[in-house]
Formats: structure tokens, sequence, C-alpha cells
């Protein structure tokens, strides 16, 4: 099945920083690839996707970058703001209605 | 328009007992998954079900069941609990043939003792 890896695991930066994070996963099938928000004691909350026939996506200070060759995508936040704080999950399915296959998440924690 | 709600919050059982877990969609949902979070982790695939049926399965053991019913709302049943049950669980919905989103519900905090 489905292998998808997340790093770093943690991640400090100071306001105003940009903030990386990356995944890498293993099934070539897969062609869609979300990245989740989840703060303490809520669910996770979709912040920004990509399909496999993007290579990139922005949405305001937030972009996700895409290589299916070497099957790695990657989270990237700019200008960082102490409400960024947050776990981060990136994943990836086969398509619309698939399972989701998750990292294991990176903590995020943005000092003023 | 009302998102994925869950209940309840919290709960806890002991070993051997049976729970059951509920979810209603979004809004113009038809399709509900569960996924299961250890804490420190992703969440994990326990399976999908979209016209009243179980369309897929994780790598989860009999154990855990579920059932949709005619208004798109589930339930999520563990029988025989487990220690290592004790996790978050969450519900996303999303519909099918049109969506590629899945959008979560806040989760059922279930502790095992």
């Amino acid at each position: 099945g489905e292998n998808v890896e997340q790093h770093p695991s943690t991640l400090s930066v100071q306001e105003g920083d940009s903030a990386v994070i990356k995944c890498t996963y293993s099934d070539s099938a897969s062609n869609y690839f979300p990245w989740y928000k989840q703060e303490l004691g809520k669910g996770p909350q979709l912040i920004i996707d990509i399909r496999s026939n993007v290579g990139e996506k922005k949405d305001q200070r937030i972009a996700v970058t895409l290589n299916k060759t070497a099957k790695h995508f990657s989270l990237h936040i700019t200008e960082t703001q102490p409400e960024d704080s947050a776990v981060y999950f990136c994943a990836a399915s086969k398509g619309p209605g698939y399972a989701l296959n998750f990292g294991k998440g990176t903590s995020l924690l943005v000092t003023p | 328009d009302a998102g994925v709600t869950q209940s309840p919050t919290h709960l806890i059982k002991t070993r051997g007992q049976q729970v059951t877990l509920r979810c209603s969609p979004k809004s113009g949902h038809d399709t509900v998954s569960w996924y299961q979070q250890a804490l420190g982790q992703g969440p994990q695939f326990i399976f999908q079900y979209y016209e009243e049926e179980e369309r897929q399965r994780g790598n989860f053991p009999d154990r855990f069941s579920g059932h949709q019913f005619p208004n798109y709302s589930s339930e999520l049943n563990v029988n025989a609990l487990l220690l290592g049950d004790s996790a978050l669980y969450l519900c996303a919905s999303s519909l099918v043939g049109q969506d590629y989103e899945q959008y979560f519900g806040p989760g059922t905090r279930l502790t095992v003792t």
C-alpha cells in the first residue's frame, strides 16, 4: 500500500520567517495530495491541495509544490504568524473518494 | 452550512466492552470515511461508506464495523475493546464523483481502561 513519509517532525521558526515541510510517497498511482492543519482538540482542516496535473499551487501565504517524478511534495508557508502554530499533515490518495494516506505530521511552532 | 458533526465528544470504556460512535456528514455530502488517530500520529483509514455499503476498508480487524443510514449519517462500532483502541476517531465526509476534498469532523476521543 501507499507509504507517506513526512519531515521534519517538529519545526520552530520566528514570526515572519518561512517554513517548509516535505513529504514523499511510494505509490505512483497517487494523484491527489492535500495538506491539513490540525489545532489542539480539533479535527484536521484542509488548507491547500494539489493534483498530479499541476506542479505548483499558491494561496496567499501558502504554496504547495509537487514533483511526480521524484514522488515528493512540499508545503511552503511564508511570513509565518503565531496563529500558524499547529500540527500539519500531508496526505496522498488515488483520487476523489479514495482513502487518504497520511504522514505522521509536523508540529510547527511560530514564536513572536 | 452545517459541517461534519460527531458524537460523543469523549468517552471512556473498559477493555472488552463495545462502543458506538456517530457521525453526520456535511450538508450535501453522501460519503463517510472513518479514521483512527493515535496520539502523536497521522490519521489511519478504517473504512468508507457510500450508498449504505462499505466501499473501501483499511487494515483494521473485523472488530471494527460500521453502518450508513439513508440520511447518509454513519456509525462506527468497535467490539471487544483493547487498550490499543484508545485514540481520536475522526469522521470525514465527501461527495462521490464530484469532490476530491474530504472534510473532517472534530473527532471522538475514546479512552479504553
